[in-house]
């Protein structure tokens, strides 16, 4: 079936470093994909997505792109902050809104000042 | 408008109990997702409803638990007979027909002793 690899943790980096958290996918058809991220004592919001192969998503500095090829959905920043510290979802799902979306198992990441 | 909420947002069980867990989605929204995650995991899908019919139940881990959505709105995800395992934060989400995006609660902390 269906599945998400993606990156363990915790990942620690300091303030201002460069982010990449890499996720690969296993799936039949062409799912979306997406970033979600849950702060410290918050529900889970979704960062960023993407429904097509090449596709970019991107939110408050964040990106990552639809690699077909290689089945990927690497999420990088170019400069992390504090605040962006929290644990990071990659996921997939079908192409419509009755799809169950498939979740990693979570990158926890620090950010040091 | 009120995103996703949920109640109670702590819950705890002695083994052997049942409980009920609620879930009121953003008006509107037809599709509604339930969802476990244990600590330190990704959510895990759990069973699915377009408006009161209940489409896709096969998350579900034991015939212990027990969804509806009587009017197609508001859903309540019961458990009978709680056990350890199934301590987790149990997730609601919500989407529109019309975008491929859903929205997340805050969860119910569930612990059983």
């Amino acid at each position: 079936g269906d599945s998400v690899t993606q990156m363990e943790g915790p990942v620690t980096l300091s303030e201002e470093a460069f982010l990449t958290i890499n996720c690969t996918y296993t799936a039949t058809g062409y799912p979306s994909l997406f970033w979600y991220v849950q702060y410290p004592g918050e529900g889970l919001q979704l960062l960023l997505k993407a429904t097509k192969a090449d596709d970019k998503g991107s939110n408050k500095g964040f990106e990552a792109t639809y690699r077909k090829e290689t089945t990927s959905f690497h999420l990088e920043k170019g400069s992390v902050q504090v605040s962006d510290s929290a644990v990071y979802f990659c996921a997939l799902s079908g192409y419509s809104s009755a799809s169950k979306i498939i979740f990693g198992s979570g990158t926890r990441l620090s950010i040091r000042p | 408008g009120a995103g996703v909420s949920q109640s109670p947002r702590y819950k705890v069980a002695k083994r052997g109990q049942d409980v009920a867990l609620r879930c009121d989605p953003i008006s509107g929204h037809v599709s509604l997702f339930w969802y476990q995650q244990a600590l330190g995991q990704g959510p895990e899908f759990l069973t699915y409803f377009q408006n009161e019919a209940q489409l896709d139940k096969s998350g579900l881990p034991s015939d212990r638990f027990f969804a509806e959505r009587p009017e197609g709105s508001v859903s309540t995800l019961k458990i009978q007979r709680t056990q350890q395992e199934d301590s987790a934060v149990y997730l609601c989400a919500s989407s529109s027909t019309r975008v491929n995006e859903q929205f997340f609660g805050p969860g119910t902390r569930l612990t059983v002793l």
